[in-house]
């Protein structure tokens, strides 16, 4: 079975560009997390999706960062425009209300904001 | 106090010995509890969810006591595959958001 596809896996831009990271969870998951990791602040939930809907945002950092779950297979984080310090690995994780919640995790996209 | 507390380590143990990571969690109202393991530059993957009072996967034996909100994981025979960094996850919010430790650092030594 496929687990959950990230991409790309790689990004490399320039402060100020627009950033489009890509998610698609396991199939028949129902929960969507999108994570953001640094060295100094270790693994933190920025966003989470449940049947598509955004439940709780509160970890998103600010106004340039956005996220859309327009269907069950998809979603994807914004970052416009993009600074250096939002440089990290970027992680999505789905989970299924059926199971015992256990999150599984993509490969993650690191970003690099020069 | 922070939500999540564990040792950073580094543990470095010999290949065979026994290792015991210790986590204490805030939040009394948690229901679930998991072990991650990540390696360098990788996703968290998945070791053990933890049920009840404790549960035992092979070589990995996770124990939870709820009353001191706190969770321990024992590796045997540690091999140097287990190398990597060892993350204790309760859950919050009704069961479906996570709170992630910042880890214990295990290296399994020749």
């Amino acid at each position: 079975d496929a687990g959950v596809i990230q991409s790309p896996r790689h990004e490399v831009t320039e402060m100020g560009q627009e950033v489009t990271l890509r998610c698609k969870p396991i199939s028949g998951h129902d929960y969507l997390f999108w994570y953001r990791q640094t060295m100094m602040r270790g693994l933190e939930l920025l966003i989470y999706f449940n049947n598509n809907v955004p439940i709780d945002d509160s970890g998103m950092p600010e106004d340039r960062f956005s996220a859309k779950m327009p269907n069950a297979s998809f979603s994807t984080l914004k970052i416009q425009p993009s600074e250096p310090r939002d440089s990290a690995v970027y992680f999505c994780a789905s989970s299924s209300s059926t199971g015992f919640y256990e999150q599984y995790f993509g490969p993650g996209t690191r970003l690099t904001v020069t | 106090r922070k939500e999540v507390e564990q040792d950073p380590g580094p543990f470095n143990v010999p290949e065979g010995a026994t290792v015991a990571f210790n986590c204490t969690y805030s939040n009394s109202a948690s229901q679930s509890f998991f072990w991650y393991r990540q390696d360098c530059r990788k996703e968290p993957k998945l070791l053990m969810s933890v049920y009840s009072s404790g549960n035992e996967d092979g070589r990995f034996t996770a124990q939870l006591n709820r009353a001191s909100q706190y969770i321990s994981l024992l590796i045997r025979d540690s091999k140097l595959s287990d190398s990597a960094t060892y993350l204790c996850v309760p859950s919050t919010g009704g069961g479906n958001k996570l709170t992630f430790g910042t880890g214990t650092q295990l290296k399994v030594e020749l």
